[in-house]
């Protein structure tokens, strides 16, 4: 079946320093691709999307692109901040005619100032 | 921000009591979900809906049962809880496209004791 796979937390970095969590998915068909993001005691909230290979999704400095040659979708930020600290998950889908997303495990970040 | 309510935000309740979680949308949205989120699981599907009294089960649906009378109301039931049901519950809604993200509600935490 459809599956997310996301590198495990927690990340920890200083203010300032790059960010990358890689996230690979399996998939029947040629879902979107979803990055959201939870502060504590929130729920999640849309980060980013693509809809189609090679497509790149950027919000708040965030980018993610889509690659089906490798099917990953990696979040990239070149510079982060303390207020980016939050759990981040990668998800898919759903495919064509489906109605579930598929969501990676989460990765908690954590940036010091 | 998408409408999207939870209600109550808290609830204590004791083991063997049936317990109703509501989620209610301004969105018009044909999709609504309900997940449970808990330490090491991520998030999990209980149960779904695709249209007014069309519902079906997630990977965790055994001990809840939901009910949709409306399209702005997704009604979760635990119908005699149990301690393991003690969790984070998240509604989310989706748009009729194979792009729309998932909209989330603020959560409702539920202890059973």
């Amino acid at each position: 079946g459809d599956s997310v796979t996301q590198m495990e937390g927690p990340v920890t970095l200083s203010e300032e320093a790059f960010l990358t969590i890689n996230c690979t998915y399996t998939a029947t068909g040629y879902p979107s691709l979803f990055w959201y993001v939870q502060y504590p005691g929130e729920g999640l909230q849309l980060l980013l999307k693509a809809t189609k290979a090679d497509d790149k999704g950027s919000n708040k400095g965030f980018e993610a692109t889509y690659r089906k040659e490798t099917t990953s979708f990696h979040l990239e930020k070149g510079s982060v901040q303390v207020s980016d600290s939050a759990v981040y998950f990668c998800a898919s889908g759903p495919n064509t005619g489906g109605f579930k997303t598929i969501f990676g495990a989460g990765t908690r970040l954590f940036v010091k100032a | 921000d998408a409408g999207i309510t939870q209600s109550p935000r808290h609830k204590v309740t004791e083991t063997g009591t049936p317990v109703t979680l509501r989620c209610h949308q301004t969105e018009n949205h044909r999709y609504m979900y309900w997940y449970r989120q808990d330490p090491g699981h991520g998030l999990r599907l209980i149960h779904y809906s695709y249209g007014v009294k069309d519902t079906d089960k997630g990977e965790v649906s055994d001990g809840y049962s939901v009910s949709r009378s409306k399209t702005e109301d997704f009604l979760l039931t635990l119908e005699s809880a149990t301690s393991s049901q003690t969790s984070v519950y998240f509604c989310a809604i989706r748009g009729g496209f194979a792009d729309s993200p998932l909209h989330f509600g603020n959560g409702t935490r539920l202890t059973v004791t």
